[in-house]
């Protein structure tokens, strides 16, 4: 079947240190990869997403490649800010049928001035 | 301004009682979902609907209900058959096309049965 697998969180980095939360998938066909970020109480908002192999997302300072011959999707950011302090989602969306996202555990991330 | 509003933000529930969640989108979006969020885990899939009047099972179905009656609205009965109801609870919409696969999700509620 179809999932998701996240790092283990939390996550705590010093300001402008570099983050890589690491996330896998596995899945049938090609489907669309996305980062979701929660910040705290809040709902998800979309950080980044990729819909084919080798496609890269990036917003706000943060990348992720989608790599088919490793099943990953790996999160990236060159300089942390205490500001990026929440939680990561890593999901998929498979190709063809219904939109149904698949999520992994999540990773928390902290970050400390 | 457009967007999708959960309310109300917390929850307090007796148990045995049937509580409402409520979610309202302006987005003109097709698809609603609803999810659960434990802590330490990912969201799980409750209900989903693609059009108005019709909705399907998700993934953890059982002890909740929905309706969708009009487009914008898709609200959530956590009934007492639910045994363990506790929890924080999202809301999200779509728009349903070609090329299109982003969810917006909204603030969510946060239900706790005392």
């Amino acid at each position: 079947g179809n999932s998701v697998t996240q790092m283990e969180g939390p996550v705590t980095l010093s300001e402008e240190a570099f983050l890589t939360i690491n996330c896998t998938y596995t899945a049938t066909g090609y489907p669309s990869l996305f980062w979701y970020v929660q910040y705290p109480g809040e709902g998800l908002q979309l950080l980044l997403k990729a819909t084919k192999a080798d496609d890269k997302g990036s917003n706000k300072g943060f990348e992720a490649t989608y790599r088919k011959e490793t099943t990953s999707f790996h999160l990236e950011k060159g300089s942390v800010q205490v500001s990026d302090s929440a939680v990561y989602f890593c999901a998929l969306r498979r190709s063809g049928g219904y939109n149904k996202l698949i999520f992994g555990a999540g990773t928390r991330l902290a970050v400390h001035p | 301004d457009g967007g999708i509003t959960q309310s109300p933000k917390y929850l307090f529930r007796k148990e045995g009682q049937n509580v409402t969640l409520s979610c309202e989108q302006n987005l003109n979006h097709d698809a609603m979902y609803w999810y659960r969020q434990d802590p330490g885990q990912g969201l799980r899939l409750i209900y989903y609907s693609q059009i108005v009047n019709d909705f399907q099972k998700g993934d953890i179905a059982e002890g909740y209900s929905v309706s969708r009656e009009k487009k914008e609205s898709f609200p959530l009965t956590v009934t007492s058959a639910q045994k363990n109801p506790t929890a924080f609870y999202l809301c999200a919409s779509q728009f349903v096309g070609e090329g299109t696969d982003t969810q917006y999700f909204g603030p969510g509620t946060r239900l706790t049965v005392l």
